[in-house]
């Protein structure tokens, strides 16, 4: 079945270091979701990426779309304390949405 | 809009009792997911539903689990008997068919004991 990794599991940064979360699916996606879960809170929706190839930005936030529509990456400029949480990309294929592992953010002051 | 409702937020029973969660979806929304979190599994998608018919139960991990929308506004997620591997955070989330975009409920924290 479809699956969806990310990497790193886990990363630890100093407030104003830059971030990057990479997600990769074993198949082609038709669009990619992600979602920022803080620590005991839900998953809230990002954004979704259609088009290959596809970047958007949302404040120091980037988003990117493969041109293979099989991989995906989330950039954050120069972190903050508030950006601390799991950071998750969902990809839909098929028919239904395949959440990935998850990258797990840190930041300290 | 008071977002998707889940109950309780934490259970706490006992190896062989039966547990009922509940969603209750955003109002206008048409489809209705229940996820499980671990640690070892991640965020794992039990079941969803369109217009109240379950389209894909490939998650659901075995006969204990069952899942029921009554009407278009709610939906039941039950474990019977319970067992220790169970514990986990249950989410239900709602959207739009034609949206994508998935509202998740705060959770329901359940633990066997």
């Amino acid at each position: 079945g479809q699956q969806v990794m990310q990497i790193p599991q886990y990363q630890h940064v100093q407030e104003g270091e830059d971030f990057t979360t990479y997600c990769n699916s074993s198949t082609t996606l038709s669009n990619i979701q992600w979602y920022k879960q803080r620590p005991g809170g839900h998953p809230v929706f990002l954004i979704q990426l259609v088009k290959s190839g596809e970047v958007k930005k949302q404040k120091r936030l980037t988003f990117q779309f493969g041109e293979a529509k099989k991989n995906s990456s989330l950039h954050i400029t120069a972190t903050q304390t508030t950006d601390v949480g799991t950071y998750f990309c969902a990809g839909r294929g098929f028919q239904k949405l395949v959440f990935g592992t998850g990258t797990r953010l840190l930041v300290s002051p | 809009d008071a977002g998707v409702i889940q109950s309780p937020r934490h259970e706490v029973t006992e190896m062989g009792q039966e547990v009922t969660l509940r969603c209750k979806l955003i109002s206008g929304h048409n489809s209705l997911f229940w996820y499980r979190q671990t640690m070892m599994r991640g965020l794992e998608l039990l079941i969803y539903f369109n217009n109240n018919v379950p389209i894909d139960d490939s998650g659901m991990p075995e006969d204990r689990f069952s899942a029921k929308m009554p009407n278009a506004s709610f939906s039941t997620l039950k474990i019977q008997p319970s067992e220790p591997r169970d514990s986990a955070v249950y989410f239900c989330a709602s959207s739009l068919v034609n949206s994508y975009e998935q509202y998740f409920g705060p959770g329901t924290r359940l633990t066997v004991t």
